[in-house]
């Protein structure tokens, strides 16, 4: 069956300019992740969202930051006035149910700030 | 402050040989404990879990070891194919201390080459 996808996979953006980043998770699953991959750091966790619950924010970096999952399913990620320290990878994972077990990944967005 | 460490940034092996790759972590919340896969361009694939009531799990040619006491964790690859050649990611969670435990705190990582 279809995997996680995200769209674009490579972006790149002026500083102050504003992008949107795509997640598509498996159907079905309730729980979405979304990580960021900053250069020689592991995965750093950003947001959860589960079923109908209120999303877990506690990740996000700074107020520019923000994500939206519609209809249980897709989820956008959104960073206001971009800047040079928001590049990174930003990878989208999806799991049956909430908790540690097997997270899906996606491939990643690349975006870079330039 | 790193929660989960491998200081190990790479590790080259001959092929049919074992791979060894080290996790070390600082929370004693952590009791539920994954290793991850990623190959470039690619997102990262679950190879292995362990819960910390346990201190072995198998599968296949990977074998994660825990040592609690140590705070410390291992991956076994025997034998290691060129195949297995990508990044592997530690990660760990908090699942029975309530809270947040659906968040997994990750490693930097560890390039592992397997050489023909």
């Amino acid at each position: 069956g279809a995997g996680v996808s995200q769209s674009p996979s490579n972006k790149v953006t002026e500083k102050g300019k504003d992008v949107e980043l795509r997640c598509d998770p498996i159907s079905g699953h309730t729980a979405l992740y979304w990580y960021r991959q900053s250069l020689g750091q592991g995965l750093e966790f950003l947001i959860y969202f589960q079923g109908n619950s209120a999303p877990d924010k506690s990740g996000l970096p700074s107020d520019r930051f923000s994500a939206e999952r519609t209809g249980g399913s897709v989820s956008t990620l959104t960073i206001q006035r971009t800047q040079q320290e928001d590049s990174a990878v930003y990878l989208c994972a999806s799991s049956l149910e909430g908790g540690p077990y097997e997270q899906y990944f996606g491939p990643g967005t690349r975006l870079t700030v330039t | 402050d790193q929660q989960v460490k491998q200081n190990s940034p790479s590790l080259s092996v001959q092929e049919g040989r074992i791979s060894i790759l080290n996790c070390d972590y600082t929370n004693s919340m952590f009791d539920y404990f994954l290793w991850y896969k990623k190959y470039p361009a690619e997102g990262p694939t679950f190879l292995i879990s362990i819960s910390s009531i346990k201190d072995k799990n198998e599968d296949g040619r990977f074998t994660v070891f825990l040592n609690k006491s140590a705070k410390h964790l291992s991956l076994h690859i025997v034998p290691s194919q060129p195949g297995d050649s990508a990044v592997y990611f530690c990660a760990a969670s908090a699942w029975n201390s309530g809270g947040s435990n659906y968040k997994l705190t990750f490693g930097k990582g560890t390039l592992l080459t397997v050489n023909p």
